[in-house]
């Protein structure tokens, strides 16, 4: 219950085009649902976040769509670019004792071809 | 820079011996946690402080694992007798109390990566 699961796993898409990553989780009680880019070499970096209230939340080209009832949400990636080549992470944060930490997804690597 | 630090960012040492790592999170941030990151994987939970307070551990963070935040500033990561199934890249973030809207946004620094030999 605690899981959120990512796909997929590694995505190619041609320069311009839309990139699509998927996530799904179980527990209902999640609160907040944050994305993040990692570039080789370093740490995650926060690129988008919603909550559960919102349905969509656009940022620029990135788009989180969310789908309460159906436990999923994803990133829209509009105009890729190949500095978007990178690993994705969905995540969910679990609000129980009020710590904040994040369950992380497996990670989706998207290499944008020029 | 007034992002999350940490130091070293790489570590190589032998199976057995002690190692110690530092993070220095963004100033003025009173949460702060340690993640794991094994290749190919997403970061998992290691543990989190609210100022020094270390308030949970992950059931990952076995005793050979010890964290500490004195004076609610810079943390330490230490794992004694270190293991190849250590090997890792270990994150760290921190957080203010309420973020943008309230959402609490975590802020990765670069992580230390280990390896043991």
């Amino acid at each position: 219950q605690q899981q959120v699961k990512q796909s997929p796993q590694s995505l190619i898409v041609q320069k311009g085009g839309i990139s699509i990553i998927n996530c799904a989780y179980e527990n209902t009680a999640f609160d907040y649902f944050p994305w993040y880019q990692q570039f080789p070499g370093k740490g995650p970096a926060l690129l988008i976040a919603i909550r559960p209230d919102v349905s969509e939340k656009k940022e620029g080209r990135f788009t989180i769509s969310f789908n309460k009832s159906a436990k999923q949400f994803s990133l829209h990636i509009m105009d890729s670019q190949p500095g978007d080549s990178a690993t994705y992470f969905c995540a969910a944060r679990n609000p129980a004792g009020n710590t904040g930490k994040l369950i992380f997804g497996q990670g989706t690597t998207l290499q944008v071809k020029p | 820079d007034t992002g999350v630090s940490q130091d070293p960012r790489h570590k190589i040492t032998k199976r057995g011996q002690n190692v110690t790592f530092r993070c220095d999170p963004i100033s003025e941030h009173n949460r702060l946690y340690w993640y794991r990151q094994t290749l190919g994987q997403g970061p998992e939970f290691l543990t989190y402080f609210q100022n020094e307070a270390q308030l949970e551990k992950s059931r990952l963070l076995s005793d050979r694992f010890s964290a500490e935040r004195p004076k609610g500033s810079f943390s330490t990561l230490e794992i004694q007798r270190t293991e190849q199934g250590d090997s890792a890249m270990y994150l760290c973030a921190s957080s203010p109390r309420s973020g943008r809207a309230g959402m609490g946004e975590q802020f990765f620094g670069p992580g230390t990566r280990l390896t043991v030999l």
